[in-house]
């Protein structure tokens, strides 16, 4: 199993432009979720999804916009990126969204917005 | 609201010395705490999940502890490869799937 991946790793753009964040898992998780991660202010949810067709909000999701269509592949997409959604960005997928399900996180995503 | 403070932020050990990162938490019905580690340039690797109070795991060098209002990660006789930061996070049962991250503490072990 490849586990959680993430693509691309490294990503620079232009205030204004937008983006896709690939995620993508194979251990037929139910439950994917989305991270980002900034200095001093730890890790925040973005949004989450407890199964294929199935979105909701987190901490922080203004600006951001998920779906999933699949089981495997939940995408983040940045409309019109700014200088404030610099940040390290982590997927996340666990079996369920229970208390005993572990999440396991995927490598993560370096932002930086000009 | 729900919240998760660790500390210390940062903490230098020489090889061998023990010590304990500490986890306080304020959570409105406590589904499971959750301890990571964090290698820099890297996504959180898990170690341990905790549910109730005066529960404890044990991996290698590390040991978790849970009480109603704190969590301790204890590290004994810790070695170089220890190195990294550790995060401490929580789930409520208000936010089935939600976890709740401290800041975490930076760990340097010194040969």
């Amino acid at each position: 199993n490849a586990g959680v991946t993430q693509t691309p790793k490294f990503q620079v753009l232009k205030t204004g432009q937008s983006m896709t964040l690939q995620c993508a898992q194979d251990m037929n998780h139910e439950y994917m979720s989305w991270y980002r991660q900034d200095p001093g202010m730890g890790l925040r949810l973005i949004h989450y999804s407890v199964g294929a067709g199935i979105t909701d909000q987190g901490e922080v999701p203004n600006g951001y916009n998920v779906s999933r269509s699949t089981t495997e592949d939940f995408p983040l997409r940045l409309l019109s990126a700014a200088p404030s959604q610099t940040s390290v960005y982590f997927c996340a997928s666990s079996r369920g969204a229970g208390g005993q399900e572990t999440q396991y996180f995927g490598p993560g995503t370096r932002l930086l917005v000009l | 609201e729900d919240q998760v403070t660790q500390s210390p932020e940062a903490l230098r050990l020489q090889e061998g010395e023990s010590s304990s990162l500490n986890c306080s938490y304020t959570v409105s019905g406590l589904r499971g705490l959750f301890w990571y580690r964090q290698d820099p340039g890297k996504g959180p690797e898990f170690l341990f999940t905790l549910y109730s109070a005066g529960e404890e795991k044990e991996k290698e060098r590390l040991k978790a502890t849970l009480t109603k209002k704190e969590s301790f990660l204890h590290i004994t006789a810790p070695k170089p490869e220890d190195s990294a930061t550790y995060l401490c996070a929580v789930q409520a049962y208000s936010n089935t799937g939600k976890l709740i991250f401290g800041q975490g503490t930076t760990l340097q072990v010194k040969p």
